[in-house]
């Protein structure tokens, strides 16, 4: 089955600087892509989400960049401030899949 | 956006004990998901059901069952309480198997 690799399991960054968080799949056939963000002892909220058919997609100050040929998917924080401090998680839907596929977390820490 | 609640939101019990968390969702999705997060893990599926009266075995289930009893309820019963099963538990719903979740506020729990 499909398995997700996420990379950092930690990040700390200071404030303003860009930050990055990679996950990689296993499934060609992924097609349906998101990015939940987790503020401590909060719910998962669904930050973005991006389908095979774009490669791009922004909001919020992210930037999501989705490779199928190395089946890499990227969030990318161009100026972290201090309310993105939360644990960010990607998640992959495979063709004929009623499952998601989570990643195991990243925790990113903007420093003042 | 989909409300998802969870009762309880805390629990305790003792090894062998017998506990039910509870989740309703109130937006007339079809599905519903049981996962488990742990440190290290990300989230991991425990059972899902697509309607009233079915469930879906999960990635993770020993040691659970589940029962959907209406569309809006879904519970997620342990019968035999073990420390293993100390988690945060979440509850989450989408309109189809292959689209975005959202999740419950969680139920941690722990067993002593």
């Amino acid at each position: 089955g499909e398995q997700v690799e996420q990379r950092p399991p930690h990040l700390s960054v200071r404030e303003g600087d860009s930050a990055v968080i990679t996950c990689t799949y296993t499934d060609p056939n992924s097609y349906y892509f998101f990015w939940y963000k987790q503020e401590p002892g909060a719910s998962l909220q669904l930050l973005m989400k991006v389908f095979s058919s774009t490669e791009i997609n922004e909001g919020q100050g992210f930037t999501v960049l989705l490779n199928k040929k190395d089946k890499r998917l990227s969030l990318n924080l161009t100026a972290a401030h201090p309310g993105d401090s939360a644990a960010y998680f990607c998640a992959v839907i495979g063709q004929g899949n009623e499952k998601i596929t989570f990643g195991a977390g990243t925790k990113l820490t903007i420093k003042p | 956006e989909a409300a998802v609640t969870q009762s309880p939101r805390n629990k305790v019990t003792v090894t062998g004990g017998n506990v039910t968390l509870s989740c309703r969702q109130t937006n007339s999705h079809n599905y519903m998901y049981w996962y488990r997060q742990d440190t290290g893990h990300g989230l991991r599926l425990i059972h899902y059901s697509y309607g009233a009266g079915n469930l879906q075995i999960g990635d993770v289930p020993d040691g659970y069952k589940a029962t959907r009893t209406t569309q809006e309820d879904f519970f997620l019963l342990l019968e035999l309480a073990s420390p293993s099963q100390t988690s945060l538990y979440f509850c989450a719903s989408s309109v189809g198997g292959a689209m975005e979740q959202y999740f419950g506020p969680g139920t941690r729990l722990t067993v002593l």
